[in-house]
C-alpha cells in the first residue's frame, strides 16, 4: 500500500526540542519530493517547505524559513520536520504530503501529527 | 507569495443541490491549481489538479475549471459524503499557497 506515515502525537514545553517524522512506503521514496504543512486549530492550511528526499535539496517558505528545519534520510524512506526551541504558537497539526516535483500538487497526504505546546 | 481568496467562506446546501465554490489568484497561475477536501479529523485528500483534471477515484460530480486567476470548482448532485471543507492550492510559484478555504455544510 502506498502511504505515509507520521509519527504520533507530542506533547512540549516552551523552549523545547522537536522532531517529528513522516515514513514512506509502497513507492519509490526517491522519486518523490515531500513537503510539510501546518493547520492551526480551526485554520487552513499553509505550505511550510518542501525537500528532495534524493538529494534533500529543500525550499521553505520565507515564512517558515529560519523557524523550522526539514531533512529527510533516504536510507530509511523518512523525512522530517524539527525544532530547536518551540513555542506555544507552533501548537497545530502538522501534515507531510508527496509530490511529484517541486512544483507540484500533493497526491498522497500523511495521516498528521498533532503538536501541543503548552507548558 | 500568491494570495487565493475563496468564497464564499461557509456555503449552507441541501444533498442533490449543486454548490459552486471560486477561488482567485492575486496574480496568474496559469493552470498549476489544486482543489482539495478536509473532513473534520482527517487530512486533505486531492481531488483537482492542473485546474481541471480529477484525481484518481474522484467521481465525476467533481467538476473544475479555470485558468489565470479565477477558478471553479462545481459539486453536483451534492452526496452527504461531500460536506467538508475545500481548499485550493497554488503551486505555479513558491511558496504554493492555499486559500482560507470554504465549508459547505447541509441546511
Amino acid at each position: 500500500e502506498v502511504q505515509l506515515e507520521q509519527s504520533g502525537a507530542e506533547v512540549k514545553k516552551p523552549g523545547e526540542s522537536l522532531k517529528i517524522s513522516c515514513k514512506g512506503s509502497g513507492y519509490g521514496f526517491t522519486n518523490y519530493w515531500i513537503a510539510w504543512v501546518r493547520q492551526l486549530p480551526g485554520q487552513g492550511l499553509e505550505w511550510m517547505g518542501i525537500i528532495s528526499p534524493g538529494d534533500s535539496n529543500t525550499i521553505y517558505s520565507p515564512s517558515f524559513q529560519g523557524q523550522v528545519l526539514i531533512s529527510a534520510d533516504k536510507s530509511i524512506k523518512t523525512a522530517y520536520l524539527q525544532w530547536t526551541s518551540l513555542k506555544a504558537s507552533d501548537t497545530a497539526m502538522y501534515y507531510c504530503a508527496r509530490s511529484y516535483t517541486s512544483e507540484s500538487f500533493f497526491d498522497l497526504w500523511g495521516q498528521g501529527t498533532l503538536v501541543t505546546v503548552s507548558s | 507569495e500568491i494570495v487565493l481568496t475563496q468564497s464564499p467562506g461557509t456555503q449552507s446546501l441541501s444533498p442533490g443541490e449543486t454548490a459552486t465554490l471560486s477561488c482567485r489568484a492575486s496574480l496568474s497561475v496559469s493552470k498549476y491549481l489544486a482543489w482539495y477536501q478536509q473532513k473534520p479529523g482527517q487530512a486533505p485528500r486531492l481531488l483537482i489538479y492542473a485546474s481541471s483534471d480529477r484525481a484518481i477515484g474522484i467521481p465525476d460530480r467533481f467538476s473544475a475549471s479555470g485558468s489565470g486567476t479565477d477558478f471553479t470548482l462545481t459539486i453536483s448532485r451534492l452526496e452527504p459524503e461531500d460536506f467538508a471543507t475545500y481548499y485550493c492550492q497554488q503551486y505555479g510559484s513558491a511558496p504554493h499557497t492555499f486559500g482560507q478555504g470554504t465549508k459547505l455544510e447541509i441546511k
